[in-house]
């Protein structure tokens, strides 16, 4: 068990509909990624957020958004959903510690969003 | 630009053989991590080991040893004694670009050991 939990673990919608997953980091970690994986991409970045605010931005949709909040948790919204976004969509966190190059990120179990 | 390779798409072997599967990336930073995570049949992606551009030394952790060569630029992981449990999809994952900490990962092995 990482420490990293994501909700739903599964989710079934329709295209043209919009989901939220929800993702809370590890206990102490401020630093929250999101990655897409998908049969046809692998797995790709999609977007960070450290301490409230964006950090970076990868391969994300402009029909999604994400946010994180004063208790660290991060939303992923998606909307107008087609079947291609249909994948695993993981949560990661790390530390980020100040005057440390990097950290490790661990991940959360993922939320299986199928469209149909 | 950073990419990772994954060659080898799919392993099998026989429970007990041992079993490389190999890495290789490119990246034109000079400071860089290295991760290898497993993802088993459940889905979860579990960190493995963590390896900095500046660490050649090799490390070994029960059953599994990772072999880094800067020289090569790969970053390779070796089974020792495979057991069933083993049986899983390894990635290999790359971060530079400080400040920006995004993981390029390459495209994964599935390693599937026959009892």
């Amino acid at each position: 068990d990482s420490g990293v939990t994501q909700t739903p673990k599964h989710l079934i919608t329709a295209t043209g509909q919009r989901v939220t997953l929800r993702c809370s980091p590890r206990s102490g970690d401020l630093s929250v990624y999101w990655y897409q994986q998908s049969l046809d991409q692998g797995l790709q970045f999609l977007i960070q957020y450290y301490n409230g605010e964006e950090r970076a931005k990868g391969n994300i949709l402009e029909r999604f958004s994400a946010q994180q909040f004063p208790d660290l948790h991060s939303e992923l919204n998606l909307s107008s959903l087609e079947l291609g976004d249909s994948a695993l969509y993981f949560c990661a966190s790390s530390v980020d510690r100040p005057g440390e190059l990097t950290d490790t990120q661990y991940f959360g179990p993922g939320t299986r969003l199928t469209v149909l | 630009a950073q990419k990772v390779t994954q060659a080898q798409t799919e392993i099998s072997v026989v429970e007990k053989e041992d079993v490389t599967l190999d890495c290789v990336y490119e990246t034109r930073d000079t400071t860089y991590y290295l991760f290898w995570y497993k993802q088993p049949p459940s889905g979860e992606l579990v960190f493995l080991i963590r390896r900095n551009s500046f660490d050649e030394q090799n490390e070994i952790s029960g059953r599994y040893s990772w072999n880094f060569q800067k020289s090569t630029s790969s970053f390779n992981f070796t089974i020792t004694a495979s057991q069933v449990v083993d049986s899983a999809v390894y990635f290999c994952a790359l971060l530079s670009n400080f400040g920006n900490e995004k993981l390029t990962f390459g495209t994964g092995t599935r390693l599937t050991i026959i009892p």
